[in-house]
């Protein structure tokens, strides 16, 4: 059962131009998420995160976006470019959560072009 | 700091073989895991640790066993390998919760 779901496995965007990576969830605990990125034959790095009680969170470049009705999560990448190409996971995580496990999406490999 | 370091990169196992992959961590985090990331999919828990001597199950511990003897090294054991290990592992650590750093990861293949 894939609590934590990135539908798109690939997406393409120009240099320049908006990315918009999507995460959707179906656990209604889930009030803490994440977005990694990840290099080829690197481990994932933290890029940014949003708790439940806001809507939105935005470091330089990066805004995540949160939709609790609709339990969906957007990461916005603007403008993108060629070093940003990477996979980016979705995780989230809840209160009372012991050990601060993370469950994480399948993934999304985003590809920018110059 | 070298963060999370985890040896070998790389290890190819036959059936039944057994192995320890070696995570540590120079952060004095409480919290370690062990997570195992197969094509085209996400990164599933096997174990993880709250602290020294504390250790529990995660979602996908069969196979597996891990050891907490101190804060510092999280070392995950398969004891009888099996093609269906054949993935690559990633060590973690944080401090609290919900921010994890990773390792560098070990693709281990089991023929």
């Amino acid at each position: 059962d894939q609590q934590v779901k990135q539908n798109s496995p690939s997406l393409s965007v120009q240099e320049g131009r908006i990315s918009i990576l999507n995460c959707d969830y179906t656990n209604s605990m889930f009030d803490y998420f994440l977005w990694y990125k990840k290099y080829p034959a690197e481990g994932p790095t933290f890029l940014i995160s949003i708790s439940s009680i806001k809507d939105k969170n935005e470091d330089g470049r990066f805004t995540v976006f949160l939709n609790k009705s609709a339990k969906h999560l957007s990461l916005h990448i603007v403008p993108s470019q060629p070093g940003d190409s990477a996979v980016y996971f979705c995780a989230a995580s809840w209160i009372y959560n012991q050990g601060g496990k993370l469950i994480f999406g399948q993934g999304t490999e985003l590809s920018v072009k110059p | 700091n070298a963060g999370v370091t985890q040896t070998p990169k790389f290890r190819i196992l036959k059936i039944g073989q057994s192995m320890t992959l070696q995570c540590t961590q120079d952060m004095n985090h409480n919290y370690m895991y062990w997570y195992r990331q197969d094509p085209g999919m996400g990164l599933k828990l096997i174990y993880y640790s709250v602290g020294a001597g504390i250790t529990d199950k995660g979602e996908v511990p069969n196979g597996y066993n891990v050891s907490r003897s101190t804060t510092e090294d999280f070392p995950l054991r398969l004891e009888l390998a099996a093609p269906s290990q054949t993935s690559v592992y990633f060590c973690a650590s944080s401090y609290t919760s919900n921010e994890q750093f990773f390792g560098p990861g070990t693709r281990l293949t089991v023929l």
